[in-house]
């Protein structure tokens, strides 16, 4: 079975510090995405960012970077320079290739709260 | 404005009681799915929609149904509501399955 796993259930971190995430995944597949989602207290799920199994470079969108570990199945998150409005509970996800048994289905972690401290 | 809109945000009934939790999304995506969140269990897909009339079951859809008659709405219905469905739930939808999923503002549903 595919599974994701955020071992943090909560973090904290200064305002303009940085912080990093971690997820780990198991599964079989060697063509898949893995996704970063933030959970504000306004409960809408907004995309942080996106990667590609296949691609080698790791994904970057302004303050958020991810560290992409392929054979280690490891996907972390990194924010750096914190904001008060990064406060909010992160999730990982993954999705495989359709087919297979395969819906397209995001497959999350639990998620990890975190709490921006000015 | 690109949206995926669900309705109601709130909502509390009684077990057995019929709902419908209404999704529209407003940019022509093929692929919509419902998910439900619970504490340390994240989100779980109840059902997807490749596309109109075609549906699927997702991980979790026993005690529900859903339906594509048209591309931008995909309703989640609960014939049969019972305690161990309260939860938040949301609607997803995306241009295809491997593209970015916009999802929808949630509903909390508590049914007692």
């Amino acid at each position: 079975a595919q599974t994701v796993t955020q071992s943090q259930p909560e973090m904290s971190v200064q305002e303009a510090e940085t912080v990093t995430l971690s997820c780990t995944y198991d599964t079989s597949e060697n063509n898949y995405y893995l996704f970063w989602y933030k959970q504000p207290p306004s409960r809408q799920m907004i995309l942080v960012i996106r990667q590609e199994a296949y691609k080698q470079q790791n994904a970057t969108e302004n303050r958020f970077s991810v560290n992409f570990q392929k054979a280690a199945k490891s996907f972390s998150l990194k924010i750096s320079d914190s904001q008060l409005g990064d406060t909010a509970m992160y999730f990982c996800a993954f999705m495989t290739p359709l087919g297979s048994g395969n819906t397209g289905k995001l497959i999350f972690g639990q998620g990890t709260t975190l709490q921006v401290k000015p | 404005e690109a949206q995926v809109t669900q309705n109601p945000r709130y909502l509390i009934t009684v077990t057995g009681k019929k709902l419908t939790v209404t999704c529209s999304q407003n940019m022509n995506h093929e692929y919509m799915s419902w998910y439900r969140q619970d504490p340390g269990l994240g989100l779980r897909q109840i059902y997807y929609s490749m596309n109109v009339e075609v549906t699927d079951k997702g991980d979790v859809p026993e005690g529900y149904k859903v339906s594509r008659k048209e591309k931008r709405n995909f309703p989640l219905i609960l014939e049969s509501p019972s305690p161990n469905q309260t939860s938040l739930y949301f609607c997803a939808s995306s241009l295809r399955w491997y593209t970015e999923a916009f999802f929808g503002q949630g509903t909390r549903l508590t049914v007692v």
